[in-house]
C-alpha cells in the first residue's frame, strides 16, 4: 500500500495566486516527520518545509505552510503569491519514527506545478 | 541550508564502462547518505543507505554487485555503476542527513545524469 500519496500529477495556477498541492500518509508509527521537497528542471531537490507529528502548530517558512491535519492523515502545502519561479515538481515525504541515523525518507509520486504569467 | 555537492552533474559512457559518482556533505558531517535513482517525470526510487565504515544497506532489487557504495568519510559517499548498460541510464541522485541540526533534515545533491551509450 502507498504510503505516501500526490493524487495531483499536475496542476496549474496563476501567478500571485495561491495553491494547495495534497498529500495524505499512511502510517501506525506515532514519530513520524513529513517533509516537501521542490524539483526544478534542473533536477536538484530542495527542501521546502517540516512538519513533526508532534508539532502542535503547523509548520510555515515564508511563502510555504503545511496544512497538517493529523486525523485525517494529511499534510497538504500551501503556496502564497505564486511566482513563476515556483514552477517544478513538488515532492512530499515522510520518515517513519525514531529510526535513528538510518531512517529513510519514502516519496509520494509528485505533483508537477505550473504557474501561468 | 546545509549543502550537498554531487559530482559529476553530467556523464555520457561507452557500455560496459564503470562510472563513479561522488557526493560530498561540504558543511556538515553526514554519517548516513542516501542514493536515490530516478526516472523521467517519476519520483525517487531509493537504491541504498550508507553508512560511513560500514557497508551499505541495498534496497530490495537493486544489485549490489552493480551499484558498489562506498561510504569511507564522514563527509564523502560514492557510488560506482559498474559494466553500465543503456538500461542503467538514469538520474541518479545522492542525500545526506543532517544530524545535529534541527529536525534531521535530509539535504540532496543536484544529481548526476548518466547515459550510457
Amino acid at each position: 500500500a502507498q504510503k505516501i500519496t500526490q493524487t495531483q500529477p499536475g496542476m496549474f495556477v496563476q501567478e500571485k495566486e495561491a495553491v494547495t498541492l495534497d498529500c495524505t500518509y499512511d502510517t501506525s508509527d506515532p514519530s513520524y516527520g513529513l517533509f516537501w521537497y521542490k524539483q526544478p528542471s534542473s533536477g536538484e531537490m530542495i527542501f521546502l518545509i517540516y512538519q513533526g507529528s508532534y508539532d502542535q502548530q503547523n509548520a510555515t517558512e515564508g511563502r510555504y505552510s503545511l496544512n497538517f491535519q493529523k486525523a485525517r492523515k494529511s499534510a497538504n502545502l500551501v503556496i502564497s503569491a505564486s511566482q513563476l519561479g515556483d514552477s517544478a515538481m513538488y515532492f512530499c515525504a515522510m520518515r517513519e519514527g525514531n529510526k535513528g541515523n538510518t531512517g529513510k525518507l519514502i516519496f509520494g509520486q509528485g505533483t508537477t506545478l505550473q504557474v501561468k504569467p | 541550508g546545509a549543502v550537498v555537492s554531487q559530482h559529476p552533474s553530467w556523464v555520457i559512457c561507452k557500455s560496459g564502462t564503470s562510472v563513479k559518482i561522488e557526493c560530498r556533505s561540504l558543511d556538515f558531517q553526514a554519517t548516513t547518505m542516501f542514493w536515490y535513482r530516478q526516472f523521467p517525470k517519476q519520483s525517487l526510487m531509493l537504491m541504498a543507505t550508507s553508512n560511513e565504515g560500514s557497508k551499505a544497506t541495498y534496497e530490495q532489487g537493486v544489485e549490489k554487485d552493480k551499484f558498489l557504495i562506498n561510504h569511507a568519510s564522514l563527509t564523502l559517499s560514492t557510488l560506482t555503476v559498474t559494466s553500465a548498460h543503456p538500461e542503467d541510464s538514469s538520474f541518479y541522485i545522492c542525500s545526506a542527513r543532517a544530524t545535529g541540526i534541527a529536525k534531521n533534515i535530509q539535504y540532496f545533491g543536484a544529481g548526476t545524469r548518466l547515459s550510457v551509450l
